[in-house]
């Protein structure tokens, strides 16, 4: 069974701290890994990582990929306080129709 | 372009009832997922679905949920007889295609069984 582990579970910084997500799957037939922000409705689309070292970047947003170690980090520089929201990791397996989604990490961000 | 809907957002039921819960994909969407999610936890998996179509139900209890795509309509979502336990934000999720692509969330709908 595909499984995906966030860390931390939780992370209290203030405005302009800069952090650091983690995610690490155990997938059969990995294809992609995918980030996303959740406040309180949608989850929304932040990144989608197929290949290993390519760092992808949004603004003060960044995430790359390990496919040998198989984790991502997610980075937030500078964060602000409406960076405070669950940030959850996804993969989907070559094998499934489905996403497997981790537990999440809430990020709160102090003024 | 309105992005994925689903209605209501929240939804109160008494043990024992039915809760229908829809989703409207993206346009030019024709691929369905529905997911759960408890709270303090993330989403997991609970049925695929394309047009008059389910490919995948495989995250879905045996008993009292079913799911539908209809050709004409929204996807449908049915817990028949609900019990406290159902009590969890049901999310839709869209893509234009099956092939393991990003998928874009509708708001959710908060099912609350009293």
């Amino acid at each position: 069974e595909d499984k995906v582990v966030q860390s931390p579970l939780s992370l209290v910084v203030h405005e302009g701290d800069t952090v650091t997500l983690n995610c690490s799957y155990e997938v059969t037939n990995f294809r992609s890994l995918l980030w996303y922000k959740q406040e309180k409705k949608a989850p929304t689309f932040l990144f989608m990582l197929t290949s290993s070292g390519i760092e992808k970047k949004s603004g003060r947003l960044s995430s790359i990929l390990d496919k040998k170690e198989l984790f991502s980090i997610l980075n937030i520089t500078v964060t602000q306080t409406g960076d405070s929201a669950v940030y959850l990791c996804a993969v989907w397996d070559n094998a499934g129709n489905m996403l497997t989604f981790g537990g999440g990490t809430r990020l709160m961000v102090k003024p | 372009n309105a992005g994925v809907m689903q209605n209501p957002r929240h939804l109160v039921r008494r043990r024992g009832q039915e809760a229908r819960l829809r989703c409207s994909p993206m346009k030019g969407h024709s691929h369905v997922y529905w997911y759960r999610q408890l709270p303090e936890e993330g989403l997991k998996f609970m049925v695929y679905l394309q047009k008059e179509n389910i490919i995948d139900e495989s995250g879905m209890p045996k008993e009292r949920f079913s799911a539908e795509f209809p050709k004409e309509g929204p996807s449908i979502l049915r817990i028949q007889q609900v019990v406290r336990g159902d009590s969890a934000a049901y999310f839709c999720a869209s893509s234009p295609s099956g092939r393991r692509e990003t998928q874009y969330f509708g708001p959710g709908t908060r099912l609350l069984v009293l």
